[in-house]
Formats: C-alpha cells, sequence, structure tokens
C-alpha cells in the first residue's frame, strides 16, 4: 500500500528537542523529493521543509532555519525532521507530504500524498 | 511573497456554487495549488497548476488564474464539501506558502 506514517510526536518543553520520523511505504521513496508542512491549532497551513530525493538539497521555513533539520534513510525509507531549541510557538500537528515535480522545466510541484500527522506539544 | 485568500469563512447550501479567491503580492505565473483539509485528516490536493483538476476529483472542483489573481470555485455543493479549502504557491522547490484558509460553512 502506498502511504507515509508519521511517528515521534510528543509534549517537551521549551528549549528541547525532539525528532519525527515518516515512513514510507509502497513507491520508490529515494524517487521523490519529501515535504514537512505543520498546523498549528486553529491556525492554517504552514510549509516547514523540503529535502531532496538523495538528501543533497534541503530548504526551510526562516522561522525554523537552524533549529530543525530534515535528512532521509533511503535504505529505510524513513523521512525525519530533528527539532532544536524548541519554541511554543513551534506546537502544531506536523505533516509529511510527498512532492511531485512536474512541467517542461520541474517547474512545477504539488502534494499528492500526505501522513496521518503527529502533534507536537510544546509547553512548561 | 504575500498570498490573500478570501473569504476566511463562507456559509453555503447543499447545491450552491461557492467562489474562493487567492491573491499573490507579486506574479506567480500559475504556480498555485488548492486543497481541502478537514478536521483530523491529511489535506487532499484538488487542483494544480491553478486549473487542472487532481485525478479523482470530481469536475465541480474547479480553478481558474494567473499571474496575481486566482479562483477556486465549487460547483453544486455537496455535502461531503463542507470543509477547509487553502491556496498553495510554490517557488519551486526552494519555498512554499499556503493562504489562510476558508472554512467553507453549511448555512
Amino acid at each position: 500500500e502506498v502511504q507515509l506514517v508519521e511517528s515521534g510526536g510528543g509534549r517537551v518543553q521549551p528549549g528541547g528537542s525532539l525528532r519525527l520520523s515518516c515512513a514510507a511505504s509502497g513507491f520508490p521513496f529515494n524517487a521523490y523529493w519529501m515535504s514537512w508542512v505543520r498546523q498549528a491549532p486553529g491556525k492554517g497551513l504552514e510549509w516547514v521543509a523540503n529535502i531532496e530525493g538523495d538528501g543533497s538539497e534541503r530548504y526551510y521555513l526562516d522561522s525554523v532555519r537552524g533549529r530543525f533539520t530534515t535528512s532521509r534513510d533511503n535504505a529505510k525509507s524513513t523521512l525525519f525532521l530533528h527539532m532544536n531549541s524548541l519554541r511554543v510557538e513551534d506546537t502544531a500537528v506536523y505533516y509529511c507530504a510527498r512532492v511531485f515535480v512536474w512541467g517542461s522545466y520541474g517547474e512545477h510541484i504539488y502534494y499528492d500524498l500526505w501522513g496521518q500527522g503527529t502533534l507536537v506539544t510544546v509547553s512548561s | 511573497i504575500l498570498m490573500t485568500q478570501s473569504p476566511s469563512s463562507l456559509s453555503a447550501s447543499v447545491g450552491d456554487e461557492v467562489t474562493i479567491t487567492c491573491q499573490a503580492s507579486r506574479d506567480i505565473v500559475n504556480y498555485l495549488n488548492w486543497y481541502q483539509k478537514k478536521p483530523g485528516t491529511a489535506p487532499k490536493l484538488l487542483i494544480h497548476a491553478s486549473s487542472n483538476l487532481q485525478i479523482g476529483v470530481p469536475g465541480r472542483f474547479r480553478g481558474n488564474g494567473s499571474g496575481t489573481d486566482f479562483t477556486f470555485t465549487i460547483a453544486s455543493l455537496q455535502p461531503e464539501d463542507f470543509a477547509t479549502y487553502y491556496c498553495q504557491h510554490y517557488d519551486n522547490l526552494l519555498s512554499s506558502t499556503f493562504g489562510q484558509g476558508t472554512a467553507l460553512e453549511m448555512k
């Protein structure tokens, strides 16, 4: 079955760390860019990070750059989000998503497969 | 680039046609997608590159626009369409910005 399954969420104090995982199955994981998107309670969707299929390129939202790192283990078809120096405002449901790239120059993208999300709560 | 989505909420009845708009602060060509989000579930892609209907999505969903102004229309609302809708601008793979969302509620 083609799916993404996140894990690793939980409650952590401000300044703490957490590692999220996203296990992929049913498709050639290393052929796809992957993304992290979050949704704070009562708020909208917010893009967090992108990582290329071989992990060589990574891009981040300004507010998480330097604190969050995304990585992947293609042998295990697993995506990670390492979150350090967590802030109250990082509290959210975190989703991993598969990125489909298309167009003559690869200029278009969309997220065609999502995980179920994992909740991160940063609170003292 | 700032994405301004409106309205923030909308009340309608089954069978109605509704339109949501998304405005970019500068020209984004057609680099815009639309998603549906229901509580407790992952977002679902409906429209990509402004006007392309995703495979398996009913034809009552329609997207249009280019440059800075985009519209998303649902013709003949069905009960399962009451949800929150988001536009998404993408700058290739460098970054992405979602609109603030439009909560579509049953009147």
